[in-house]
């Protein structure tokens, strides 16, 4: 069965410090990894997906992953927090099999920005 | 801008008086998802059609029904709303699983 996980419920970084949020997965064919954000009343909006090709994914507002097979892991990543970056973010993992047409959920992680 | 549009954003209905959602989209995806959210949570998959085939998940309570009468559009029907009904109710588009979901703004539920 498909699963996602997500290392840390919460995390807090201080504005201009490295965001990592962690996200596990595990999966019997090869996946299609995304993340998303969602900012408090709005819908999730797509952060960046990996499909195949280049494991070094960038995505809007300067955030990025790296698909890692062999850790089975699409960690996400900025350089530097802002303010603005606060926000729920969830990774999902997709099937490359068949007619399926669901999404597998992380649980999200919490971001907080300090100043 | 191509997009995804529910209506109301925010939604109050009495216990046990039957509510409808709507979700509109411009984006002419093939699937469109419901999904209820609730605070602090993950989305969780009510169902979805891939153009008008329509596809319940196992534990979506039988209280929930759909209607999709065109490809722009879809209905999110609460026959008969509990307590435990409120909550964030998401909908989204994509061409196909593999590919991006689009979602709504949302409609957040209250139940007096």
């Amino acid at each position: 069965a498909q699963s996602v996980t997500q290392l840390g419920s919460h995390v807090s970084v201080s504005e201009g410090a490295l965001v990592l949020l962690r996200c596990n997965y595990s999966s019997s064919v090869p996946p299609y990894l995304f993340w998303y954000v969602q900012y408090p009343n709005q819908g999730l909006q797509l952060l960046l997906k990996y499909t195949t090709g280049a494991t070094l994914v960038k995505g809007i507002n300067g955030f990025e992953a790296e698909f890692k097979k062999s850790e089975t892991s699409f960690h996400l990543t900025k350089p530097s927090a802002h303010m603005s970056d606060a926000a729920e973010y969830f990774c999902a993992v997709s099937l490359n099999a068949g007619n399926n047409r669901k999404l597998i959920w992380g649980l999200g992680t919490s971001l907080a920005v300090n100043p | 801008d191509a997009m995804v549009i529910q209506n109301p954003r925010y939604q109050v209905t009495q216990f046990g008086k039957p509510v409808t959602l709507s979700c509109s989209q411009t984006l002419n995806h093939n699937v469109m998802y419901w999904y209820q959210q609730k605070s602090s949570q993950a989305p969780k998959l009510l169902f979805h059609y891939y153009d008008k085939d329509f596809n319940n998940e196992a534990d979506t309570p039988d209280n929930f029904q759909s209607r999709r009468p065109n490809t722009s559009f879809c209905f999110l029907d609460i026959r008969s709303p509990g307590l435990g009904d409120a909550a964030m109710y998401l909908c989204a588009t994509s061409i196909t699983a593999v590919q991006p979901q689009h979602f709504g703004d949302g409609t957040r539920l209250s139940i007096l």
